[in-house]
């Protein structure tokens, strides 16, 4: 399976501020993605990062609170833009290797905005 | 569009005791199916899946689970549970076009809890 980093795995942001989050995959992989977990709750699909092109958002997300970047087949950043206490999350990266193959996981950034 | 319920939100079992985690999805087509386990501070780690083929899969420690379309069900279940499976269970399923875990939707989750 695809080994998958993170970074930073965690940061205290003051609001008004950006964050971006980083994952490295260490094979090429077809997708990525990208989930918000808040506090107590279960995982959101943000967006798919598309390598080459702009991105996919799911309802209620848009790329101007939650820029994502795909430079190639192993490298995602998703920024957190003008934060809020209410982005405090967990962000994952999440990777599939192919067509009808499982979703791996990092880690996660745990996100706080004070 | 598809969804996912975990009815039980906490549950706690004696080191031990058998374990049956129930999750129900809400899926037009033949779904994908997967079980994850987060530990605290941790992310998410594959237990198992279903594709396709043998309704009954089998998964990383000890876990099985079995999947029955008559009753849109994919509940986990392991024999006997060790203090280390406390954690939080999500039941999710896949609907990309390409299939897999394209695209997940995850349940609420299940806390549990193992007494000793």
């Amino acid at each position: 399976s695809a080994v998958i980093s993170q970074k930073p795995s965690r940061d205290i942001c003051q609001r008004g501020t950006s964050l971006t989050i980083q994952c490295q995959v260490d094979s090429q992989v077809t997708m990525m993605f990208w989930y918000r977990q808040q506090p107590g709750q279960s995982l959101t699909l943000i967006a798919t990062a598309n390598q080459g092109s702009e991105a996919t958002y799911e309802s209620g997300f848009v790329i101007d609170k939650f820029p994502i970047s795909r430079p190639n087949l192993t490298f995602s950043t998703l920024t957190v833009s003008n934060m809020s206490p209410e982005d405090s999350s967990i962000y994952l990266c999440s990777v599939c290797e192919g067509m009808n193959t499982e979703a791996f996981f990092g880690q996660g950034t745990r996100l706080t905005v004070v | 569009a598809q969804s996912v319920t975990q009815p039980d939100i906490h549950i706690t079992v004696s080191e031990g005791a058998s374990l049956e985690l129930r999750c129900n999805y809400s899926y037009g087509a033949t779904p994908y199916l997967f079980w994850y386990v987060q530990s605290p501070g941790q992310g998410l780690q594959l237990l198992l899946k279903y594709f396709s083929g043998d309704t009954l899969v089998q998964g990383i420690k000890g876990f099985e689970a079995e999947f029955k379309r008559s009753q849109s069900s994919f509940n986990l279940r392991k024999p006997s549970v060790h203090w280390s499976d406390a954690a939080e269970y999500f039941c999710a399923v896949g609907a990309g076009l390409t299939g897999g875990g394209n695209k997940l939707t995850f349940g609420t989750g299940t806390q549990l809890k193992v007494e000793l």
